[in-house]
C-alpha cells in the first residue's frame, strides 16, 4: 500500500514564526503536491513538484515556499506565519497520470 | 484557469436510498475527473474516476457519469449505508499536475 505521511497531525505556531511541514511518500512517485483545505473552499493547490528540485506554483503560492531535495520528501515552508494561514494542509503524491494518494493532513493554527 | 462547482454542500439521505452529487467544470480541455471520499480525521481517498473518452463508469454501488457537452459530471451512490457518511470532493484536471477541486459535499446517511 502507498503510504504518505505528514510530520505532524496538529501544530500551533505564533505569528511571524517560520514553519516547516514535512511530507514523505514510500512509493517512488514523481509527483508530490501541497494543498490547503478550508471549509467551503475545497482543496486549493499551493505548490507541486514533478521531480527532485523541480517545483511549480499552484493557485495560492503567496506566503509559502517548498523544497524537494529527495524524491520521497516534499517540504512546505511558511516563511513568516500569519493568522490567515491557519488551515488544514494536505500532502499528496502520484505517478504521472495516476491516482493521487493523500496524507492524513496537518491542522495548523497560527496565533 | 479551471473552475469546478459542486452541489449540494450537504446531503442527508435515509439508509438504502440513493445519493447524487453534481459538479460542473469550465475548461473544456479537462480530461480526467476523479471523486474523493474524506472521512473524519483522514485525507481524501480516491473512490472512482472517469476520463473524457468515457460517458459512464460503475464500481459496485458507486457510479460516475460525464456529459462533456454540458461540462458536468455526477457521482451516484445507490443503497447508501451509514459508512458512506463522509465528505465527497470532485476534481478536474487536463495535465495531471494541477487538479481543481469542488468545494465538497457532506453526506449524512441516517440509519
Amino acid at each position: 500500500d502507498v503510504k504518505v505521511t505528514q510530520s505532524s497531525r496538529y501544530l500551533v505556531k505564533r505569528t511571524g514564526e517560520k514553519v516547516f511541514l514535512e511530507c514523505v511518500q514510500d512509493m517512488d512517485h514523481e509527483n508530490m503536491f501541497w494543498y490547503r483545505q478550508d471549509p467551503g473552499l475545497g482543496l486549493r493547490l499551493i505548490y507541486f513538484s514533478y521531480d527532485v528540485k523541480m517545483k511549480e506554483k499552484g493557485d495560492i503560492p503567496e506566503g509559502y515556499s517548498v523544497s524537494r531535495e529527495k524524491k520521497e520528501r516534499f517540504s512546505l515552508i511558511l516563511e513568516s506565519a500569519s493568522t490567515n494561514q491557519t488551515s488544514m494542509y494536505l500532502c499528496a503524491s502520484s505517478l504521472f497520470g495516476g491516482e493521487q494518494f493523500f496524507g492524513p493532513g496537518t491542522r495548523l493554527t497560527v496565533l | 484557469g479551471e473552475n469546478v462547482e459542486q452541489h449540494p454542500s450537504t446531503l442527508s439521505v435515509q439508509e438504502g436510498d440513493s445519493a447524487v452529487i453534481k459538479c460542473t467544470y469550465s475548461d473544456s480541455a479537462s480530461n480526467y475527473f476523479p471523486w474523493y471520499k474524506q472521512e473524519l480525521g483522514k485525507g481524501p481517498q480516491l473512490i472512482i474516476d472517469i476520463r473524457s473518452n468515457v460517458g459512464e463508469k460503475k464500481d459496485q454501488r458507486i457510479a460516475v457519469t460525464l456529459n462533456k457537452t454540458a461540462k458536468h459530471f455526477s457521482l451516484h451512490i445507490t443503497e447508501t449505508q451509514p459508512e458512506d457518511s463522509a465528505v465527497y470532493f470532485c476534481a478536474a484536471t487536463y495535465n495531471f499536475n494541477k487538479f481543481y477541486f469542488g468545494s465538497g459535499t457532506k453526506l449524512n446517511v441516517k440509519p
